[in-house]
């Protein structure tokens, strides 16, 4: 039963530039949430995704944009770039039941220069 | 607003020994749910522990046991007889009705051998 799976593992991008992350959430879980956590922070949560909607927004600007599919998998994406957007980007799936325990992918280190 | 502290920053101890790990939690919801996530140098969030503020019950899990006091509001986590294979950061972080989960800012704890 593979867990949740993210991709790229590891992306360097410019200041100015966009990019697109991915998450595949574990069998049999309908929703996807999304975390940034800075060097040294607990996971800041940035939306969750569920039936193909956003359903909560964490303190994150419009720059932060999301998209689920059918099949539950989901992107994040994030415009314009900024040199603190540089962070791990956690994607947790659970099932759409309050109190869930969430379970998170490996992430995605997103370096901005 | 929520909040969870754990005032702990780092905790350096020597294999073999207990340590107890402290998050206190702040909500004005009368049901919520905790968790305890652990984090090793990999970055993958996993899932320790899940408990409903209806259930005060204390619980054991091998070298782990959790205390759940909502007189105090707190959620403490010790661990028996420390290994080297613990070191890592400790997440707690309590559950909104919507599921987005609000993280402390971790304990990292080194367990020396």
């Amino acid at each position: 039963d593979a867990g949740v799976t993210q991709s790229p593992t590891h992306l360097i991008k410019t200041r100015g530039q966009q990019v697109t992350l991915r998450c595949s959430p574990k069998s049999g879980h309908d929703t996807v949430s999304w975390y940034q956590q800075a060097l040294g922070q607990g996971p800041q949560f940035i939306f969750q995704y569920y039936e193909e909607e956003e359903r909560q927004r964490g303190n994150f600007p419009d720059r932060f944009s999301g998209h689920q599919f059918p099949n539950y998998s989901s992107e994040l994406n994030v415009n314009a770039l900024l040199l603190g957007d540089s962070a791990l980007y956690l994607c947790a799936s659970s099932p759409q039941r309050w109190g869930s325990e969430q379970y998170f992918g490996p992430g995605t280190r997103l370096t901005v220069t | 607003a929520q909040k969870v502290t754990q005032a702990q920053t780092e905790i350096s101890v020597v294999e073999k020994e207990d340590v107890t790990l402290d998050c206190v939690y702040e909500t004005r919801d009368t049901t919520y749910y905790l968790f305890w996530y652990k984090q090793p140098p990999s970055g993958e969030l996993v899932f320790l522990i899940r408990r409903n503020s209806f259930d005060e019950q204390n619980e054991i899990s091998g070298r782990y046991s959790w205390n759940f006091q909502k007189s105090t509001s707190s959620f403490n986590f010790t661990i028996t007889a420390s290994q080297v294979v613990d070191s890592a950061v400790y997440f707690c972080a309590l559950a909104n009705q919507g599921g987005k989960l609000i993280f402390g800012q971790g304990t990292e704890l080194s367990v020396k051998p």
